[in-house]
């Protein structure tokens, strides 16, 4: 366990849905990232943030993704209108200063 | 950007056997190179890193060797257990910063 949590760990929406995830990172890491892995992959980058300010997003990340951290601690991840294509695992990763990514358990969405 | 290949994408070995696994990546400025070890359901697990300043790094039964001039790294584990059996996953990045990961080797221990 590397102390960062996510919920819900599993989703279930039809398309058209909008669902919401979010990250609870290590305290006082200052990064936070966002992947996103489908069945066989490796984790894809999809966005990150260093305190509140999101500093990089994918071109992965379409318009209807958004993602935020208020106040630099916990993150959200929203979806608009989940497409079928929508469907992978999402993952969070906690970064504290000058170290390496430490990954939560991530949320399993499947859209039906 | 950076282009992470893994071999083999399926690796089967008898219980104490080692296994090997091999990655090359494309972008020179990248200079840090974990592996994560992800269990069915469960989110990546770090195993071991390395820097670009190293040549190989060891930590117990896992080694991981650098080849920056030919730009390739390889995760080593001996006297392998059925507990190692699970996707391992290679990245690079510069500072770490994003990740750039590799498509996975399911390693498969028999006991």
């Amino acid at each position: 366990d590397t102390g960062v949590s996510q919920d819900p760990r599993h989703k279930i929406t039809k398309r058209g849905q909008n669902v919401t995830f979010r990250c609870d990172p290590i305290s006082e890491h200052n990064r936070l990232y966002w992947y996103r892995q489908t069945l066989g992959q490796g984790p894809e980058f999809l966005t990150y943030f260093q305190n509140e300010a999101q500093l990089e997003k994918s071109r992965l990340l379409s318009d209807r993704f958004s993602a935020e951290r208020p106040k630099g601690s916990f993150s959200t991840l929203e979806i608009q209108r989940t497409e079928q294509g929508d469907s992978a695992m999402y993952l969070c990763a906690s970064v504290p200063p000058l170290s390496t990514q430490y990954f939560g358990p991530g949320t399993r969405l499947t859209v039906l | 950007g950076e282009n992470v290949e893994q071999h083999p994408s399926t690796l089967s070995v008898q219980e104490g056997d080692s296994a090997v696994i091999k990655c090359t990546y494309s972008d020179s400025a990248s200079n840090y190179f974990p592996w994560y070890k992800q269990e069915l359901g469960k989110g990546p697990q770090l195993i071991i890193d390395i820097r670009s300043n190293v040549g190989e790094k060891k930590d117990q039964r896992i080694a991981v060797t650098l080849n920056k001039t030919a730009k390739h790294f390889s995760l080593h584990i001996t006297e392998t257990q059925p507990e190692d059996s699970a996707v391992y996953f290679c990245a690079a990045g510069y500072n770490f910063n994003k990740f750039y990961f590799g498509s996975g080797t399911k390693l498969n221990v028999k006991p």
